[in-house]
Order: structure tokens, then sequence, then C-alpha cells
């Protein structure tokens, strides 16, 4: 069965520091993985996917993430945080496209003005 | 800009009551899920659909919980009859090549 594990609950940065989320998935083959963003009160929003092919994937709003097969994990970096980012963020891992997803608990960022 | 809809967004109902939450799922759509956020146990899927089939409803409580899609415009959520334990933010997503489109959410609050 399929699981992640997002092991900070909270993480505090500063306005303008880098940032990295850590996700880490438990599935057999080469899984599908995705990074959600949902703002206080809002739906999820998709950061950005990686389904096959390089492992460098680029988002939206200057997100990315690295998939690591030795290391199970996906984790979500940018470089320069904004107080806009203040967010909870999801890791989600899916076993084929357009299947259902599995959830982790998610991080929630805070930004030091 | 196509989006999820869902109604209502927020319902105070008291425990034994009937709930029906609804989802239009954007146009084009073939695949629409159900899904039940708390802080306890987090975003759970609860149902998803293809085309309108149900595919999988093992998250949903199926003695009180329901989950249809009379046609491809609407998805619908019941709870009958409706616990405290129910209370929860309640997501309707629909999907397209592997991205899921979230809606805004039911809040719903069974006293």
């Amino acid at each position: 069965a399929q699981s992640v594990t997002q092991p900070d609950i909270h993480i505090t940065v500063s306005e303008g520091a880098s940032l990295e989320l850590r996700c880490n998935y438990s599935y057999g083959a080469t899984p599908y993985l995705f990074w959600y963003v949902q703002s206080p009160g809002q739906g999820l929003q998709l950061l950005l996917k990686y389904f096959s092919g390089d492992t460098l994937v680029q988002g939206i709003k200057g997100f990315e993430a690295e998939f690591k097969r030795s290391q199970s994990s996906f984790n979500l970096r940018k470089p320069s945080v904004h107080w806009s980012d203040a967010a909870e963020y999801f890791c989600a891992v899916g076993a084929k496209r357009d299947d259902k997803i599995i959830f982790g608990k998610g991080t929630r960022l805070h930004i030091l003005p | 800009d196509a989006r999820v809809t869902q109604t209502p967004r927020h319902k105070v109902t008291e425990m034994g009551q009937e709930v029906t939450m609804r989802c239009q799922p954007i146009l084009g759509h073939n695949t629409v899920f159900w899904y039940r956020q708390t802080m306890m146990q987090g975003l759970e899927l609860l149902a998803y659909f293809r085309n309108r089939a149900p595919l999988d409803d093992s998250g949903m409580p199926k003695d009180r919980f329901s989950a249809e899609m009379p046609d491809a415009t609407l998805a619908t959520l019941k709870i009958q009859p409706s616990e405290p334990r129910d209370s929860a933010v309640y997501f309707c997503a629909s999907g397209t090549v592997g991205t899921q489109y979230f809606g805004p959410g039911t809040r719903l609050l069974v006293l």
C-alpha cells in the first residue's frame, strides 16, 4: 500500500530565506508524486507533479521538487520565501495516473518578517 | 477560468439530520473525488468516480454515507443520519491528465 510521510508538522523560516519541505513515500513501483498548497479557508492547489522523466520538477510560484528514488523522497524547495507562502503544504503519492492519491498529514509553513 | 464549485460552503445541523453536499466538477473532467479533512485525520479519501461510475468508496462509512453522480455535472455526498464526529471540511475534486482540481470545500458542523 502507498503511504506518505511528512516528518515536519510545522516549519518556520524568515522571509527571503530558502525553504525545503521533506516528503518520503512508500510505494513499490515508480510513483506519481504531487505537492499541493492550502491557504487558510481554501481548497488545495497543485504546485507541481512528477510522473516520469527529469527528476527535478519546476512548479508554480517559484517552487521546485526533486524525486530521489534511492531515498524514496520528493522534497519541495524554494530559494527565497515570501510572506504569501505561509500556508499548509501537502505531499501526495499515486499509483496510476488519474487514479486516487494518498496525502501526507501536511506541513504548516510560518514566515517570520 | 474553470473551477470546481461546492454548495453549501457552510452547514450547521443537528445530530440525526440528513446532510447533502453538492459538487459541480469542471466540464470535461472524467474523475471526481470526495475528501474529508479534519485536524486529527488530515485529508481522507472517501470515494471517487470515473466517468460517473463509482470506483472506490472504501473510505466512507457505509451505513450513513452515500455518494452519487446523477449526471456529469453533479456529484453528491449525503450523510444520513449525521453525527457530531462527521464535523469536518468536505472537499470535492475533479481530475484530468493526472491532476486533481479542488473545490473550496463545505465546512460541516454537526451539533
